[in-house]
């Protein structure tokens, strides 16, 4: 069974703390995908990568890093949480295909 | 009031490939519905634009879209994606005023060539 895994469903940390997210999928795909979901605002991309060391910035990458030296693995990292940053975390893999798949998310609460 | 909703936030297809945005709204009355694109660096253009009549619209640069009044929906379709194809799409639709447009969430839509 194919799998977009991401390591913490439930994470709590605090402020000025440095986070890591981490993904990892096993359907090999080329592209991965850091999403953010707020009520209300949809899906909103901080960064996606489509080969191994390449990223790109989406919508909202300020206060993001990532990291993609594997070609299964993309992380996410907060170099400094703030409490706006309190969210859910969608991690997604991609073929050229286009169609999209997600892990079952991270949420991050920011105290 | 009207929504519009584009179920494909990010796409990546290879040059070549078949291209399908979904787009689905919400409005009961007579709709007027829009693709719009937006390239690297410049403001929004019409690709193409449904009124009346064919569902099967044409737009430009070889890009199609079909209205189905009975699943709402507009969906962009293109039989093989180019390298400068590399865009956002947009869907819209025309409120009943023909004043304001509304937009679905944007499909930012990356070929590699």
């Amino acid at each position: 069974d194919v799998k977009v895994t991401q390591s913490s469903r439930y994470l709590v940390k605090r402020t000025g703390e440095k986070v890591f997210l981490e993904c990892v999928q096993d359907m090999d795909h080329e592209n991965m995908f850091w999403y953010r979901q707020d009520p209300g605002l949809g899906l909103r991309l901080i960064y996606f990568s489509y080969d191994v060391k390449m990223k790109e910035k989406g919508d909202i990458p300020e206060g993001y890093s990532v990291s993609r030296e594997k070609k299964e693995r993309f992380s996410l990292i907060l170099e400094s949480a703030s409490t706006n940053q309190t969210s859910m975390y969608l991690c997604g893999g991609s073929h050229d295909t286009g169609e999209l798949f997600f892990g079952e998310g991270s949420r991050l609460t920011v105290l | 009031a009207q929504s519009v909703s584009q179920h494909n936030h990010h796409v990546i297809l290879s040059e070549a490939a078949s291209l399908e945005l979904g787009c689905n709204y919400s409005y009961g009355g007579t709709v007027n519905l829009f693709w719009y694109v937006q390239y690297p660096g410049q403001h929004l253009q019409l690709l193409l634009k449904y009124f009346s009549g064919d569902p099967l619209v044409k737009g430009i640069k070889g890009f199609e879209a079909e209205f189905i009044k009975s699943k709402f929906s507009f969906n962009l379709r293109k039989p093989s994606v180019q390298w400068s194809d590399t865009a956002e799409y947009f869907c819209a639709v025309l409120n009943n005023a023909g004043n304001m447009l509304t937009f679905g969430g944007g499909t930012r839509l990356m070929v590699k060539p």
